[in-house]
């Protein structure tokens, strides 16, 4: 079975540094992973995904995520916070069968 | 530009009334999934569909009901509803059921159950 953990429900950071959201899974085949944002009542949009090409993956709007397979672990990073990325933020693992499985989310907040 | 669409918006319903809610997408995607979301607990799958007349159980299924007749739809329905099921609740299609496929996400529909 799959899962994935969101180590942190809440991250804070000040515009201009550096934003990191954790992220591990665990899934019994080659895993696909996907990052999606959430802007407060909306609808979500994906940000970048991993399906077993190059393991450092750029995304939209600046982001990108490394997966690493020894660590099972998929963080997003940017390197710079601007305010608009204050939002929440979904990892999702699927295997090559179909579902894909949330993790909880991390909200981002960005200080100004 | 192709799109989903969820309706209604946001509905207030009583404890033990049918409830549908409808997703229509024009991606033409095979795949169709709905989920709710709940504080804490990330989106969880409730049902899902690989094409007409197909439909599939999800993590969360029970109180729930699906059916798709056509590519385009995918109506959720509450056959009885509980105060457990306020909720938003999100539709998505994705092209293929590899499991590699961007799932793309309606606006959601927020429901309140009293």
């Amino acid at each position: 079975a799959q899962s994935v953990t969101q180590l942190d429900s809440h991250v804070s950071v000040s515009e201009g540094t550096p934003v990191l959201l954790r992220c591990n899974y665990s899934s019994s085949y080659s895993p696909s992973l996907f990052w999606y944002v959430q802007h407060p009542n909306k609808g979500l949009q994906l940000l970048l995904k991993y399906t077993s090409a190059a393991t450092l993956v750029k995304g939209i709007n600046g982001f990108e995520a490394e997966f690493k397979k020894s660590e099972t672990s998929f963080h997003l990073t940017k390197p710079s916070a601007h305010m608009s990325d204050a939002a929440e933020y979904f990892c999702v693992v699927s295997d090559h069968g179909q579902n894909f499985v949330f993790g909880p989310g991390t909200r981002l907040s960005v200080l100004p | 530009d192709a799109e989903i669409t969820q309706s209604p918006r946001h509905k207030i319903t009583e404890t033990g009334r049918q409830v549908t809610l409808a997703c229509h997408q024009t991606w033409n995607h095979n795949n169709m999934f709905w989920y709710r979301q709940d504080l804490g607990h990330g989106l969880r799958l409730i049902h899902y569909s690989y094409g007409v007349q197909d439909t599939n159980k999800g993590e969360v299924s029970d109180g729930y009901s699906v059916s798709r007749s056509n590519t385009e739809d995918l109506p959720l329905t509450l056959e009885s509803a509980a105060s457990s099921q306020t909720s938003v609740y999100f539709c998505a299609t994705a092209r293929t059921s590899g499991g590699t496929d961007t799932q793309y996400f309606g606006p959601g529909t927020r429901l309140t159950v009293l």
